[in-house]
């Protein structure tokens, strides 16, 4: 099975910084990769697939990049709506996919 | 507009057994794979079971194996997954979500609906 960490854990950021979020696999993945946004109480929204391709409406502070087995989710400008839960997905495992523990972004 | 309207949650002790029904509106729904993903109440997403825009071929996370069966009535426009062999570990709530490319299983999961809590205690 392919494991997915991410780091930080948890990261206490201002409106305006830039954030940049890891996930590390312990197995190569090619660029099949998966960024995630959850905010309380609601479900996740797909921000990016295949490493790098931001989604349709996903404003463009979001980037995402990497491939292998490291991959980073950046925003650019912290924005309040930002504050949430962010989650990456492989998809390399075909058809057994599986998530990262998630990454919680809060006001500093 | 995309709706996914999950509904069949509730209180269940261990042992027993609880259908999810998805119901789905917004897109031609018997050209997407589908997919089950549940949450742990303060944990992370786990991903528990795709199936094929057909129905013909489902996929299972090893830790529902042989307990969950999913399948699709694509004339109503609705998944289910049948849990049976309930466990406490099984708690959570429950999403249905789209697979972002037609006729293909990709797992890039585009519409999510909000979610149904299964409970698991005796």
């Amino acid at each position: 099975d392919i494991q997915l960490t991410q780091s930080p854990s948890f990261l206490s950021a201002s409106v305006g910084d830039r954030v940049t979020i890891t996930c590390r696999a312990s197995l190569g993945i090619s660029t099949y990769l998966a960024w995630y946004q959850q905010k309380p109480g609601k479900a996740p929204k797909l921000l990016i697939s295949g490493a790098s391709t931001l989604q349709s409406g996903v404003p463009s502070r979001f980037s995402g990049s990497g491939s292998g087995t490291e991959f980073t989710l950046t925003i650019s400008s912290l924005q309040p709506e930002d504050f949430a839960t962010y989650y990456c997905q492989q998809l390399n495992n075909y058809p057994l996919f599986s998530f990262g523990p998630g990454t919680k972004v809060d006001f500093k | 507009e995309v709706q996914l309207v999950e509904s069949g949650g509730g209180l269940v002790q261990p042992g027993g057994s609880l259908r999810l029904s998805c119901a789905a509106s917004g897109f031609t729904f018997n050209s997407y794979a589908m997919t089950w993903v549940r949450q742990a109440p303060g944990k992370g997403l786990e991903w528990v079971s795709s199936t094929s825009a057909d129905g013909v071929r489902a996929y299972y996370a090893d830790s529902v194996k042989g307990r969950f069966t999913t399948s699709r009535d694509n004339s109503k426009n609705t998944f289910y997954l049948q849990m049976d062999s309930l466990r406490a570990e099984d708690t959570a709530i429950f999403y249905c979500a789209k697979d972002m490319s037609a006729r293909i299983l990709t797992g890039y999961l585009d519409f999510w609906g909000q979610g149904t809590l299964v409970t698991v205690s005796s």
